[in-house]
Parts: C-alpha cells; sequence; structure tokens
C-alpha cells in the first residue's frame, strides 16, 4: 500500500514555456503533499509543502509564482514551472503524507525530470 | 542551511561487508528517518527512529540514535551488490511534518 504516482516521468520543454507535473496518492488520502527537487549528485530540497484547500507553504528562497502549486483533492496535487528556463532543469519528487500517519512517514513518488532547453 | 550533513559523502565495499553511514543535524528533533534511493529513482523508506529511542533493527538494518549529539548511524550488515544506492537520512524540524535531507551517502557494494 501506500502508493505515490508522478506524471510525467520525464519532460523535455523549451524555454520560456510551462510545465505541470502531478502528483497522486493511488490508494490512500494525502492530507499534506510535499515537493522536492534534486540537482545531480546532490540532496533533496524542500520546496513547498501544500494542504488540500488551502495555500502552499514555500521554503525560503523558493519563488511561488515560478512554481505554482494546487492541491485541489485528497489525492491529487500539481506543480507548474512557469516560464522554465535551463536553471530549472531538475529532478522534481513529490512526498505525500496519510493524514492517519502518527509517523509522518512520508511516501515518495518515483520522480520527475525536467529539462528545459 | 537546513541540511544535516553525511559522512561519508561516498563509501565502496566489498560484498559481504558491513556498511556504516552517519548523519549530523542541527537543531532538536521528535524522529529521523532513513532513506534509499536507486540512481534516477525516488525514494524509499527505511526506517524511523524517534527521539526517545536509541536503537532500532530492521532486517540487515540498524539504526542508531545520540540526540545529546545529534548524530545518528545506519549500519547495513552483510552487505549485498543490490544495497548499491544512495542513503539519505532526514529529520523533521520539531514543530512540523516537513523533513530535511542530509547531504547523503553514496554507497557502492562491489560484488
Amino acid at each position: 500500500g501506500a502508493v505515490v504516482s508522478q506524471h510525467p516521468s520525464w519532460v523535455i520543454c523549451k524555454s520560456g514555456t510551462s510545465v505541470k507535473i502531478e502528483c497522486r496518492s493511488l490508494d490512500f488520502q494525502a492530507t499534506t503533499m510535499f515537493w522536492y527537487r534534486q540537482f545531480p549528485k546532490q540532496s533533496l530540497m524542500l520546496m513547498a509543502t501544500s494542504n488540500e484547500g488551502s495555500k502552499a507553504t514555500y521554503e525560503q528562497g523558493v519563488e511561488k509564482d515560478k512554481f505554482l502549486i494546487n492541491h485541489a483533492s485528497l489525492t491529487l496535487s500539481t506543480l507548474t514551472v512557469t516560464s522554465a528556463h535551463p536553471e530549472d532543469s531538475s529532478f522534481y519528487i513529490c512526498s505525500a503524507e496519510s493524514g492517519h500517519s502518527a509517523s509522518y512517514e512520508q511516501y515518495f513518488g518515483p520522480g520527475t525530470r525536467l529539462t528545459v532547453t | 542551511s537546513q541540511q544535516g550533513e553525511e559522512d561519508p559523502q561516498a563509501l565502496s565495499i566489498q560484498e559481504g561487508e558491513n556498511a556504516t553511514m552517519n548523519c549530523s543535524y542541527k537543531t532538536s528533533i521528535n524522529n529521523l528517518q532513513w532513506y534509499r534511493q536507486n540512481s534516477g529513482r525516488g525514494l524509499v523508506h527505511l526506517i524511523l527512529i524517534r527521539s526517545n529511542e536509541r536503537e532500532k533493527h530492521s532486517g540487515r538494518l540498524r539504526v542508531t540514535l545520540d540526540t545529546s549529539k545529534k548524530s545518528s548511524s545506519l549500519l547495513i550488515t552483510a552487505s549485498r551488490a543490490a544495497d548499491t544506492a544512495s542513503y539519505f537520512c532526514a529529520t523533521d524540524r520539531g514543530t512540523g511534518n516537513q523533513f530535511y535531507f542530509g547531504t547523503g551517502t553514496s554507497l557502492t557494494v562491489i560484488p
């Protein structure tokens, strides 16, 4: 159980375009979802925390107008990278936390590799 | 920085040997978790240890936590080639459910 999917698994886009990444919890309801980005051979950096039905909370240094997060339902959160630039190329990973989890264990998606040309 | 530090950054061992990796963090925590990541993939949760626990076992994994030193270690015994991956520790803020990841240890197990 506790499966999280991401779509697409990889995407290549031109500079200036916007890209939407979906994160879904398949077999549980996720009251909270998290978005991370990871550069090659580096750790995961938390970008934002999103709670269903409310605005996302962004970490310091993350542009909220650049990375739009929507958590419209208990099983879906989306990250839209607006006006993408080559420096936005990265591995984006979401995770989801069940509202019933007392241990704060997060279930991670398989990631989305974004390449901006 | 929000990240913890892990050492070593890279570790290469022979199959059958034990692998130990360490994680240090900066602020008080409620719990610490270890994750594994195969190259270019998502993360797999390995083990969670709470701040009031000192040691925890799961199969070939042994995790220790020393809150006075703000450090944790992950021991993988009798390593296998399939254990080759990056290993990250993750700590909570102490007041919420956000996690901050350490810098990671890249483990290579040579068959």
